[in-house]
């Protein structure tokens, strides 16, 4: 089946490392996406890993992967107020095919 | 390079009407997927076009449906609109076999009332 289900709210203090995470129930993804949505703003590719891999990292993002426990996560290091947003885990279900997104995470920084 | 561009941004329609929303996809990209958020939740996937042909097509009603044009740009449109069909709707772009380069557009608000 095809499921992504991801925490509702995250709440850091500036300067601190933000972990968000995901959970996806199809075992034959191919890549796995974290997105940004900003208010009233379409998404934005933060990353993306291949289904092959463990960890990728890109200045303050860590994405880990966990194909095992089907568990994804993204690491903010330093979160900054204008990481404050809405942040979307997603899934290719086929390849070529359409993007499985979950309800989305909302992180708020207080400074 | 401009990316996705989407028209209008903000749309208010009556209930019973037809609407037709549109995408450019991003330069170089050939695929077109459309999506729809509702307030408070991920985008759901409506469909997706490739070579002016459908190629996939998420769980909605046949109320919706699309169209690509030779030069890879797309419409969504949407017939006999109810009131719960009020949320964004996004537009994707990709160039096919490339999973790793979804762009999307700011998408299109659609009020309906």
């Amino acid at each position: 089946g095809e499921d992504v289900e991801q925490s509702l709210f995250l709440s850091v203090r500036e300067g601190d490392s933000s972990v968000i995470n995901c959970t996806y129930t199809d075992s034959s993804s191919t890549y796995l996406y974290w997105y940004k949505q900003e208010p009233g703003a379409g998404l934005q590719l933060l990353t993306y890993i291949f289904s092959n891999m463990d960890m990728k990292q890109d200045q303050r993002l860590t994405v880990l992967l966990n194909k095992k426990d089907k568990h994804l996560s993204l690491r903010i290091a330093d979160t900054q107020t204008g990481d404050s947003a809405i942040y979307f885990c997603g899934e290719i279900y086929n390849q070529g095919g359409k993007l499985i997104f979950g309800q989305g995470t909302e992180l708020s920084v207080k400074p | 390079d401009a990316g996705v561009t989407q028209s209008p941004t903000h749309l208010i329609k009556t209930r019973g009407q037809q609407v037709t929303l549109r995408c450019s996809p991003k330069s170089g990209h050939d695929t077109v997927s459309w999506y729809q958020q509702a307030l408070g939740q991920g985008p759901q996937f409506i469909f997706q076009y490739y070579e002016e042909e459908e190629r996939q097509r998420g769980n909605f009603p046949d109320r919706f449906s699309g169209h690509q044009f030779p030069n890879y740009s797309s419409e969504l449109n949407v017939n006999a609109l109810l009131l719960g069909d009020s949320a964004l709707y996004l537009c994707a772009s990709s160039s096919i076999g490339f999973d790793y380069g979804y762009t999307f557009g700011s998408g299109t608000r659609l009020t309906v009332v």
